[in-house]
């Protein structure tokens, strides 16, 4: 099992440019989601997805977009780079453990994005 | 948003030491979990405590979730280099997990 795939690793992008930045999981997990990492701010979640064709906003979701076509795949796409979106991007898969009420996290490498 | 707060923000222990983090919250978690992250890399489950009270141990790791459920904290026996990195404290109710800030701890040889 490759577990959470994401690419790119790194990328940079000019302010106003949009690009997707890709994620894949092969562990048949149901729920996925977008996390961005800054210093000092911990993880915050962008989108999340509960399963094929079902997405939701997360705590910080302006200025990007997801789609959820298949179990597999949960792209993350920037529609129009600000340098405020300079940060590290991880996808995460999840699945419930014990009683159903605990989801585990399985994160991928992560993208460090910067936006000039 | 449920908030957690993790102190203290920046450890920097000896070879041999102990150390204590912890993960403060005004709410109830029904579970909540610790993460280790190392430089360039995603974060990976360390364990998941999910009873009031509950105490798990991983090798030189100890881990307690408080009687309310809003607290818990990380102990580490003769911590060693390899414990180095930012360990992170994640609860929540459902798959929506809120995130502490980190605690960055350094373990000098």
């Amino acid at each position: 099992n490759a577990g959470v795939t994401q690419t790119p690793k790194f990328q940079v992008l000019k302010t106003g440019q949009s690009m997707t930045l890709q994620c894949a999981q092969d562990m048949n997990h149901e729920y996925m989601s977008w996390y961005r990492q800054d210093p000092g701010m911990g993880l915050r979640l962008i989108h999340y997805s509960v399963g094929a064709g079902i997405t939701d906003q997360g705590e910080v979701p302006n200025g990007y977009n997801v789609s959820r076509s298949t179990t597999e795949d949960f792209p993350l796409r920037l529609l129009s780079a600000a340098p405020s979106q300079t940060s590290v991007y991880f996808c995460a898969s999840s699945y419930a453990y014990s009683s159903g009420s605990t989801y585990e996290q399985y994160f991928g490498p992560g993208t460090r994005l910067t936006v000039t | 948003t449920q908030l957690l707060e993790q102190s203290p923000q920046f450890l920097s222990i000896q070879e041999g030491e102990n150390l204590t983090v912890y993960c403060n919250s005004s709410s109830v978690f029904s579970s909540l979990q610790w993460y280790r992250q190392e430089p360039g890399e995603g974060p990976v489950l360390l364990v998941t405590v999910v009873t009031g009270g509950e105490v798990k141990k991983l090798k030189r790791l100890t881990f307690q979730f408080g009687d309310a459920r809003k607290d818990s904290s990380l102990h580490i026996t003769a911590a060693q280099p390899g414990d180095t990195g930012l360990y992170l404290c994640a609860g929540g109710d459902d798959y929506k997990l809120s995130f502490g800030a980190g605690t960055t701890v350094t373990v000098r040889a």
